[in-house]
C-alpha cells in the first residue's frame, strides 16, 4: 500500500501570505493518479487539483500543484480568508486501493 | 445539477447492521465509478470501498467481509451495507463520484461528493 504523509500538519500563516503544503509518498505515484482536496469544518470534500497540477473546475489561480515521483506540492499563492481549511492529498497508485494523506490543517496566524 | 445525497446513517449497536443510501441526480450511477469514504471523529478521510462501472467492487481492508457495496440501476442510487459494525466504524460516510478519465493522458479523481451521513456505533 502506498503510504502519503503529508507536511506540516499544522500550518499558521496570515491572509496575503504564501501556502506551501508538501505530500511525500513511500512509492512513486504517477502524476495522473494525484489529487488534493479542502475541507471545512462541517462540510464534505472539494475537489482543488487534479492530475497533480490542473485545477478542477471554478478553482481560483491562486491554487497551483506540482510535483512527480513521490513529492507533491500544493500552493497558495496569496491567502484569502476562505482558504483557511484542512487540505489532504490523494494518490491511486495502488489502485484500485486509493489512499489519502493525512491532512495538512492551514490556519490563521 | 449534479449531485449526491446520503441518508442511513444513525446509532447503531455493535454487532448490529446498518445500510446506507447514495441517491444520484444529474448524472448516471452505473456509467461511473463511484466510491465511498468516511472520517471518524476528528480524523482525516478513509476511503472505503469502489465499485466500477462494469460492476466489480473493492474494499480497504479495515471493512472486506463486513461491508457490501452496489447499486440499483433503476434508482440511480449508491449502497453501503454495512455488517458486524465496530466501534471503529464511526465516522461520518460520504458518496463520491470518482472519474477515470482515460485518454492521451489519464486523470484519476473524486469530482462530486455528497454531505455526508453519520454512524455511530455505541450501545
Amino acid at each position: 500500500e502506498i503510504v502519503l504523509t503529508q507536511s506540516p500538519g499544522t500550518l499558521s500563516l496570515s491572509p496575503g501570505e504564501r501556502a506551501t503544503l508538501s505530500c511525500r509518498a513511500s512509492q512513486s505515484v504517477s502524476s495522473s493518479y494525484l489529487a488534493w482536496y479542502q475541507q471545512k469544518p462541517g462540510q464534505a470534500p472539494r475537489l482543488l487539483i487534479y492530475g497533480a497540477s490542473s485545477r478542477a473546475t471554478g478553482i481560483p489561480d491562486r491554487f497551483s500543484g506540482s510535483g512527480s515521483g513521490t513529492d507533491f506540492t500544493l500552493t497558495i499563492s496569496r491567502l484569502e480568508p476562505e482558504d483557511f481549511a484542512v487540505y489532504y492529498c490523494q494518490q491511486y497508485g495502488s489502485s484500485p486501493r486509493i489512499t489519502f494523506g493525512q491532512g495538512t490543517r492551514l490556519e490563521i496566524k | 445539477e449534479v449531485q449526491l445525497v446520503e441518508t442511513g446513517g444513525g446509532l447503531i449497536q455493535p454487532g448490529g447492521s446498518l445500510r446506507l443510501s447514495c441517491a444520484a441526480s444529474g448524472f448516471t450511477v452505473s456509467s461511473n465509478y463511484m466510491s465511498w469514504v468516511r472520517q471518524a471523529p476528528g480524523k482525516g478521510l478513509e476511503w472505503v470501498s469502489v465499485i466500477y462501472s462494469g460492476g466489480s467492487t473493492y474494499y480497504a481492508d479495515s471493512v472486506k467481509g463486513r461491508f457490501t457495496i452496489s447499486r440499483d440501476n433503476s434508482k440511480n442510487t449508491l449502497y453501503l451495507q454495512m455488517n458486524s459494525l465496530r466501534a471503529e466504524d464511526t465516522a461520518v460516510y460520504y458518496c463520491a463520484r470518482d472519474l477515470r478519465i482515460v485518454g492521451r493522458k489519464d486523470y484519476y479523481y473524486m469530482d462530486v461528493w455528497g454531505k455526508g451521513t453519520t454512524v455511530t456505533v455505541s450501545s
